[in-house]
C-alpha cells in the first residue's frame, strides 16, 4: 500500500459527460501529480500540484482541469468526455514540488467512456 | 528534447538470465527513477537516483544515474516469474518540477 488513495476505482460513463477524479496524497506529501495511462501505453503527465497551487503542465487537454484543496487532497475534472479519454488515471504524491523526490502512486481510476 | 527513449520495448527470457534496460535523453535530468507496474496496478517505485555516477542496487536490482546525467540503467540479476511486468524509467528534468515517464519495457520470464 503507498499511502496514496484514488476514488472511485471504476468509472464508466457516457460520452459529453463529466467526472470528477479524487485522489488523497501520502499524509505529509505536498506535490501531487496526474498521469494518464492508455491502454498498453506509458504515462502521460497531465498536471502537478504543490501545496495548493498548480506547478507543471503537461499534456492536458482543456476539457481538463484540476485542484488541489487546502487539506492536500486533490481532484482531476473531465468533461465533454470522449471515447478516446477512456485510460487508467493515476495519482502519485511526493513531499517536495522540485528537487530530489520520489513520487508514490495510487491504484488508478479506470475510466471507461461509452 | 525532453521525451525520455527507454529500450528495449520488450523482453522474453528465460528464469534465471540477466535483463538490462535503459532510458536516454539529449536533456538533463535531475532525477532518475524506476518502477515497476504489475497489470491494472499503480507503478511502484524500485530505486530512486539523485547524483550523477550513482549506483544503487535494490535486491536482484542494481540502476545507475549516467554520469553525464542524460541516461540510467536497470539491471535485474537472477530473474524469477514475479518479475514479469512492466518497467518504466522516470526523470525529474534538471529546473523543472514535472516527472517524465519512459514508454516502459515489459517484461516476460518463461519458467
Amino acid at each position: 500500500d503507498s499511502g496514496v488513495t484514488q476514488t472511485p476505482k471504476h468509472l464508466i460513463t457516457a460520452t459529453g459527460q463529466r467526472v470528477t477524479l479524487r485522489c488523497s496524497p501520502r499524509s505529509g506529501d505536498l506535490s501531487v501529480y496526474w498521469y494518464q495511462q492508455s491502454l498498453d501505453q506509458g504515462l502521460q503527465f497531465l498536471i502537478q500540484y504543490y501545496n495548493g497551487e498548480e506547478r507543471a503542465k503537461g499534456n492536458i487537454l482543456e476539457r481538463f482541469s484540476a485542484q488541489q484543496f487546502p487539506d492536500l487532497h486533490s481532484e482531476l475534472n473531465l468533461s465533454s468526455l470522449e471515447l478516446g479519454d477512456s485510460a487508467l488515471y493515476f495519482c502519485a504524491s511526493s513531499p517536495q514540488g522540485r528537487g530530489n523526490t520520489e513520487a508514490f502512486f495510487g491504484q488508478g481510476t479506470r475510466l471507461t467512456v461509452v | 528534447g525532453q521525451q525520455l527513449n527507454q529500450s528495449p520495448q520488450s523482453m522474453f527470457i528465460q528464469e534465471g538470465e540477466d535483463v538490462s534496460m535503459n532510458c536516454t535523453s539529449s536533456s538533463i535530468f535531475n532525477t532518475w527513477l524506476w518502477y515497476k507496474q504489475d497489470p491494472g496496478e499503480g507503478p511502484v517505485l524500485l530505486i530512486a537516483l539523485y547524483k550523477a555516477g550513482e549506483l544503487t542496487s535494490n535486491g536482484r536490482l542494481t540502476a545507475q544515474f549516467g554520469i553525464t546525467r542524460k541516461d540510467s540503467f536497470l539491471n535485474i540479476s537472477a530473474s524469477i516469474p514475479s518479475d514479469v511486468g512492466i518497467y518504466f524509467c522516470a526523470g525529474q528534468l534538471w529546473g523543472r518540477n514535472d516527472m517524465r515517464f519512459g514508454a516502459g519495457t515489459r517484461l516476460t520470464v518463461k519458467p
